[in-house]
């Protein structure tokens, strides 16, 4: 069954190093999606992306995160220089059409020290 | 600004009853509902969704119940599993290219046996 890989599962980081969350969309998604999910916190909304460029973000998504879709499959989320705040699981997601459910990678356990 | 609400946190059902967790929106522009479910450390999983156009839709053991001049949707789960023991947001989305799921902050069921 296909799905959404995401990689690494945990990392670690020095506050204000630079990072950037790999995911691999399943392949004929066109919608792609970062949500990011502070420890007993609900699941946020941070951007959505479609015809190589953002179409939705979030007062979250500030000049700090940027996206990528380098190569046509993978699907990477940047944060320029981390935060202590940033500390969270960031999840990434696809879905083919609109009207249709999204598909959620396992997620990446990002901790900032 | 909450869109989705889940107003309670927590549920606890005995096993082979029914469990019925609620979300209400305010958006009245959302079109599209879904129910996740969600262990620890692990992405959303999707379970059932419904679009606007209808108000019931079932899918094994799940169905989602949605009233929209009351901006409600429910999901009814029975007979409840103690697998089915996790944390289910509702996620609402409205009939746009590439637009976000919005989730809810979630409900955390247990089903005891």
């Amino acid at each position: 069954e296909p799905e959404v890989t995401q990689t690494p599962s945990h990392q670690v980081t020095q506050m204000g190093q630079e990072v950037i969350l790999r995911c691999v969309p399943i392949s004929n998604h066109l919608y792609f999606y970062w949500y990011r999910q502070i420890l007993g916190q609900k699941v946020e909304f941070l951007v959505s992306f479609y015809n190589n460029e953002i179409s939705e973000k979030s007062e979250i998504f500030d000049d700090q995160f940027s996206v990528e879709r380098p190569d046509g499959s993978n699907f990477t989320l940047k944060i320029r220089s981390t935060k202590l705040e940033d500390s969270a699981m960031y999840f990434c997601a696809s879905r083919s059409s609109r009207n249709t459910e999204a598909f959620f990678g396992q997620g990446t356990r990002l901790t900032v020290v | 600004d909450q869109q989705v609400k889940q107003n309670s946190p927590s549920l606890s059902v005995q096993e082979g009853r029914i469990s019925i967790l609620n979300c209400d929106y305010t958006n009245s522009m959302f079109d599209y509902f879904l129910w996740y479910k969600k262990y620890p450390a692990e992405g959303p999983t999707f379970l059932i969704s419904i679009s606007s156009i209808k108000d019931k839709n079932e899918d094994g053991r799940f169905t989602v119940f949605l009233n929209k001049s009351a901006k409600h949707l429910s999901l009814h789960i029975v007979p409840s599993q103690p697998g089915d023991s996790a944390v289910y947001f509702c996620a609402a989305s409205t009939n746009q290219a590439g637009t976000a799921l919005i989730f809810g902050k979630g409900t955390t069921l247990s089903v005891s046996s």
